[in-house]
């Protein structure tokens, strides 16, 4: 099963504009990480937020986290066309320790 | 070390058959996920080890469906009389607790792709 969605689903941008995904999730969390795609291979993690945090820097990505809403929202600011890939937020359920993942933004960036 | 490694990378069976695949986890990680994505979906999470401890296992995990991972080291999820709709890619991560072992990053493999015929 998975925790929640993402949204938009499909996203395209010119490079140096910014890119911002959201993630809403279902039940209370430990944590939220965000995790990226490229086409047919492994996930790489970017950034984790802690359910006690706001926001978090991590060179060019802004994360944050609204646990009232439950939803987060990840903004990769000037964007490359190597930023292309998919890109999943996932949910650490309270005390569980597996990631839940959602569906997933797949964003493209133009040259 | 290289990270999380997966054999095989692809996997091509006839329905019926039995598949297995394989895991080796970054060596210091006491914990082994298995995740399963069908295309266009996030990963859907099958079952996790801490050690050589089954933890927790997704509904999703039918009978046919097993994993271990004997020695706490790698770990194989076998696949018993596959069907067409077990066609997807089969992810492994690995993570290890931080101090007061809270959950952190998890490092994943690159996938086992298979194609049930």
């Amino acid at each position: 099963s998975q925790q929640g969605e993402e949204d938009p689903q499909a996203l395209s941008i010119q490079e140096g504009e910014n890119a911002t995904m959201n993630c809403s999730y279902k039940t209370s969390i430990n944590n939220l990480q965000w995790y990226r795609q490229n086409s047919g291979r492994g996930l790489v993690h970017l950034i984790l937020i802690r359910s006690n945090e706001r926001e978090k820097h991590s060179g060019r990505l802004r994360v944050t986290l609204d646990t009232s809403k439950k939803s987060s929202s990840l903004l990769i600011t000037a964007s490359r066309a190597a930023d292309t890939a998919s890109y999943f937020c996932a949910t650490v359920p309270y005390n569980t320790d597996k990631l839940i993942f959602g569906t997933g933004t797949r964003l493209q960036v133009f040259p | 070390d290289t990270g999380v490694s997966q054999d095989p990378r692809h996997k091509i069976t006839k329905r019926g058959q039995n598949v297995t695949f394989r895991c080796d986890p970054i060596s210091e990680h006491n914990r082994l996920y298995w995740y399963r994505q069908t295309l266009g979906q996030g990963p859907e999470f099958l079952t996790y080890f801490q050690n050589e401890a089954q933890l927790e296992k997704s509904r999703l995990l039918s009978d046919r469906f097993s994993a271990e991972r004997p020695k706490g080291s790698f770990s194989t999820l076998e696949i018993q009389r596959t069907e067409q709709g077990d066609s997807a890619m089969y992810l492994c991560a690995s993570s290890s607790p931080k101090t007061g072992g809270r959950y952190t990053e998890a490092f994943f493999g690159q996938g086992t792709r298979l194609t049930v015929v």
